[in-house]
């Protein structure tokens, strides 16, 4: 089955530092992979995904993710947080084994609480 | 930029009464998702709607559940009679035709089953 991991509820980080949030993936073939970011009391905002070509992808808000086959990671990480970038975000892989077929939902890792202090 | 939209952003309703949650997908979007969140929990997969059918469900989408495109823009999320545990945030999302596009998810409807 394929599924996403993010093995900390919690990270804390302190303005200005660099920030990671680990993910790590299972899934047969060749994978899709993206970060969601969620603020209190709204929905998900899509921040970047990987599909192919560069491990290193950029996306929103001066984030940007390392796909690394090798450890089957996709680690969210910024060079310098901001306290507006705390939040809760989610990993997803998009599940392919319907492959042919009209879906392609995602499936979501448990989320990870980022906490910026000022 | 064109956004997904949801009504209402809280409902709240008495267990075995009827709810509809109500999205409107981005307008060049062919394919349709509802998720729920459990407060607390990871965000889950309900059913996902392409071409005028459910092409896939999940396993929390019972008989009670069902989803409509009752027209060109509206997509709908109906529970028969609710139950406490739908109390959840629920998602709508969106999508274009091609594998690699993104989902686009609306705000969220907290229902709060009493």
């Amino acid at each position: 089955a394929q599924s996403v991991a993010q093995p900390e509820d919690q990270v804390n980080v302190a303005e200005g530092n660099p920030l990671t949030v680990k993910c790590t993936y299972s899934v047969s073939g060749n994978p899709y992979l993206f970060w969601y970011v969620q603020y209190p009391n709204r929905g998900l905002q899509f921040l970047l995904k990987y599909i192919t070509g560069d491990n290193l992808v950029k996306g929103s808000y001066g984030f940007e993710a390392e796909f690394n086959k090798s450890q089957t990671s996709f680690h969210l990480k910024k060079p310098s947080a901001l306290v507006s970038d705390s939040a809760l975000y989610f990993c997803a892989v998009r599940d392919m084994q319907n492959y042919g077929g009209a879906t392609n939902k995602l499936i979501f890792g448990t989320g990870t609480l980022l906490a910026v202090q000022p | 930029e064109p956004e997904v939209t949801q009504t209402p952003s809280h409902q709240v309703t008495q267990m075995g009464q009827e709810v509809i949650l109500r999205c409107v997908p981005i307008s060049n979007h062919l394919y349709f998702y509802w998720y729920r969140q459990i407060l607390g929990q990871k965000v889950e997969f309900l059913v996902s709607f392409y071409n005028n059918e459910i092409s896939e469900k999940s396993e929390i989408f019972d008989d009670q559940f069902s989803v409509e495109r009752p027209d060109g823009s509206n997509f709908t999320l109906k529970i028969r009679s609710t139950k406490l545990e739908d109390s959840a945030m629920y998602f709508c999302a969106s999508r274009r035709t091609g594998l690699n596009y993104e989902q686009y998810f609306g705000p969220g409807t907290r229902l709060t089953v009493t």
